[in-house]
Parts: structure tokens; sequence; C-alpha cells
């Protein structure tokens, strides 16, 4: 696609409960990276895929946490009984895994309720 | 582990007014940093890379410079206009082959 895709934009969930979040990445880009912004708080790095390597998992703040990046292209990042403080904007990104950066999807706004 | 702070943590300013904000790092032992401008409910848009000391880059309103050896980079928008209201973020592309970003500037400009 032309862009970095996510789905839901919005979701809204009861704590406890587990979701799965979707990012479609821009085709032939071989890097994937998952960030999360809480209120108040920086870009937090979760997990990096690259390629067909063992993703980069030094981010992910528990393990109710877990992505999968399947034939290489999209990527579900998947959060188990969720908690409050899970509430954040969730970004997918993906680069051709040069240093000129990433190009972001427009995120998915998680609040667990 | 690279480390980015970025001040302030947010800004209001006049409609018209100049600003500048900076990021800061303790080591310069990355390849490149990155700026990116982040408006509410859309995705970061990458403003400017800059990988050399005494790098200067321009887009429009919008410039920025960096300097490695004293570990800062600032970011300056001549003639703020309400469309600029948005979080500026700072990012530093080092050797994990990932950004690191710090927190952000939330910049709002006043009609």
């Amino acid at each position: 696609g032309a862009g970095v895709s996510q789905s839901p934009s919005n979701k809204v969930t009861e704590k406890g409960k587990d979701v799965e979040l979707r990012c479609d990445p821009i085709s032939g880009h071989t890097a994937l990276y998952w960030y999360r912004q809480s209120l108040g708080q920086g870009l937090e790095f979760l997990i990096y895929f690259q390629g067909n390597s063992a993703p980069d998992k030094s981010g992910l703040p528990s393990d109710r946490f877990s992505a999968e990046r399947t034939g290489g292209s999209v990527s579900t990042l998947t959060i188990q009984r969720t908690q409050q403080e899970d509430s954040a904007v969730y970004l997918c990104a993906s680069s051709d895994s040069t240093l000129y950066g990433y190009t972001f999807g427009s995120g998915t706004r998680l609040t667990v309720v | 582990i690279l480390n980015v702070e970025q001040s302030p943590q947010s800004l209001h300013v006049q409609e018209g007014d100049s600003t500048n904000f900076t990021c800061s790092f303790p080591s310069s032992n990355f390849y490149a940093l990155h700026w990116y401008r982040w408006e509410t409910a859309k995705s970061p848009e990458a403003l400017f890379v800059m990988t050399l000391n005494g790098d200067e880059k321009k887009k429009g309103r919008i410039s920025a410079t960096l300097n490695t050896k004293e570990g800062y980079s600032y970011l300056y928008i001549k003639g703020s206009q309400p469309e600029d209201s948005a979080t500026y973020l700072c990012a530093l592309w080092g050797s994990a082959r990932q950004l690191t970003f710090g927190s952000g500037t939330q910049l709002t400009v006043l009609p």
C-alpha cells in the first residue's frame, strides 16, 4: 500500500479482555516496529521485526504482550488480560532499514476501562 | 543505550511569534538525528534527518541544526501559525537499527 495502515483506529476494551492490534506496513519494507505512547510519556519502543530474523522483543513490558509478523508483511500486536496501564496510543512503523527513518501509521488509541 | 531529552515539555506561543526547542543527548554515538512532527490523530511526519556535526536543514518556516560536539539539536519555527501546533519529536538512529525517541515538545500556537 501507499502508507502504513493500522486498525482499529480506536479501541475501548474492558479490563481483563484480550485485544489485537493490526499493522499493514509499506510493501517491500523489511523492518517493522511497534511503539506506544502513554499519556504524558515519550514514545516507548516495544518490538522490532527485521526480515526473517528473530524479533527484538526487548521493549515488551510484560509477558501479556506478544507480536507476530506473518509472511514478512502484516503484524499483529496482542495484549492479553488488558490492564488500565495498557491504555496508550500504539504506533506501528516500517522502514527499508536505512538510517533515514520510519514511515508511521496513524496509530491505534487503546482505552482500557 | 541512547538517551534523548527534549525541552521544554510544552510551549504556548502567539501566532506570528518565532520559537525554538531543544533536543539534547549525552553521547554522540549514533548515526543520525531525526525530527518528527506529530499532529493529534495523524501519523508522525518526518521533518529532517541530520547526520553530520554542523548540519542545518530547512523546510519552509522550519529549520534545524545539529551540534554533535556539544550534544544538542535545535528546531526553529519562524512566524508560528496555528497549523504548526503539534508535538515535535526528536529521535536518534543508532547501532540497534531503531529510533530512540525523546518525550517530545508539545507546541500550541494561539491565534
